[in-house]
């Protein structure tokens, strides 16, 4: 089973800041198989990245992914007011396809 | 419009049985994989069952193995989530979503399952 573990839980910045929100594997696996999402409160998750690297439809370019074996990284290049929410990684390497505890991204 | 919206969620007592349906719409259901996900009060995403397009490849989480079938009948465009035995640990918000590349691009609005006595 591959566990992912998020870093940092809270992330506290302001507006116009960049963000960087860690995602790694307790086993390597290919980047094909991670993905990121976006949740904000009552809302479902909203997929934001796949392949590691590849933007989802609509979303807009101060999102971006990295990363490759087991460490992965979501960077927000300019934190907009709507950015802040809570974001997850997601593994489809291997049954069960486990998610990552999540990182709070809060306003300053 | 892609869309997928899932029902039958309620409170039931512990060791109860309930049935979560997901209706899909705007696309070609049987082309697509699905996941149910849920999430628990205050808590994060936990993955608990996939099925392949033919519904011959399913997968469990531990957590629900034994416990949860997963389902789908491609001609009513819809998935299902028989959900047996269940447990106050159960309660959590459920949503069905499509799996496109390695990835859930489309999700439910989901539908809450509160187990309770």
């Amino acid at each position: 089973e591959i566990v992912l573990t998020q870093s940092p839980g809270t992330l506290s910045l302001s507006p116009g800041e960049r963000a960087a929100l860690s995602c790694r594997a307790s086993q390597s696996f290919s980047s094909d198989y991670l993905a990121w999402y976006q949740q904000k409160p009552g809302q479902a998750p909203r997929l934001l990245i796949y392949g590691a690297s590849s933007r989802a439809t609509g979303i807009p370019d101060r999102f971006s992914g990295s990363g490759s074996g087991t460490d992965f990284t979501l960077t927000i290049s300019r934190l907009e007011p709507e950015d802040f929410a809570v974001y997850y990684c997601q593994q489809y390497g291997t049954s069960p396809y486990s998610f990552g505890q999540g990182t709070k991204l809060e306003i300053k | 419009e892609v869309q997928l919206v899932e029902s039958g969620g309620g409170l039931v007592q512990p060791g109860g049985s309930l049935r979560l349906s997901c209706a899909a719409s705007g696309f070609t259901f049987s082309y697509f994989e699905m996941n149910w996900v849920r999430q628990a009060p205050g808590k994060g995403l936990e993955w608990i069952s996939y099925t392949g397009t033919s519904g011959s490849l399913i997968y469990y989480a531990d957590s629900v193995k034994g416990r949860f079938t997963i389902s789908r009948d491609n001609a009513k465009n819809s998935l299902y989530l028989q959900m047996n035995t269940l447990r106050v640990e159960d309660t959590a918000v459920y949503y069905c979503a499509r799996k496109n590349w390695y990835s859930n691009d489309v999700w439910g609005q989901g539908t809450l399952v509160t187990v309770s006595s």
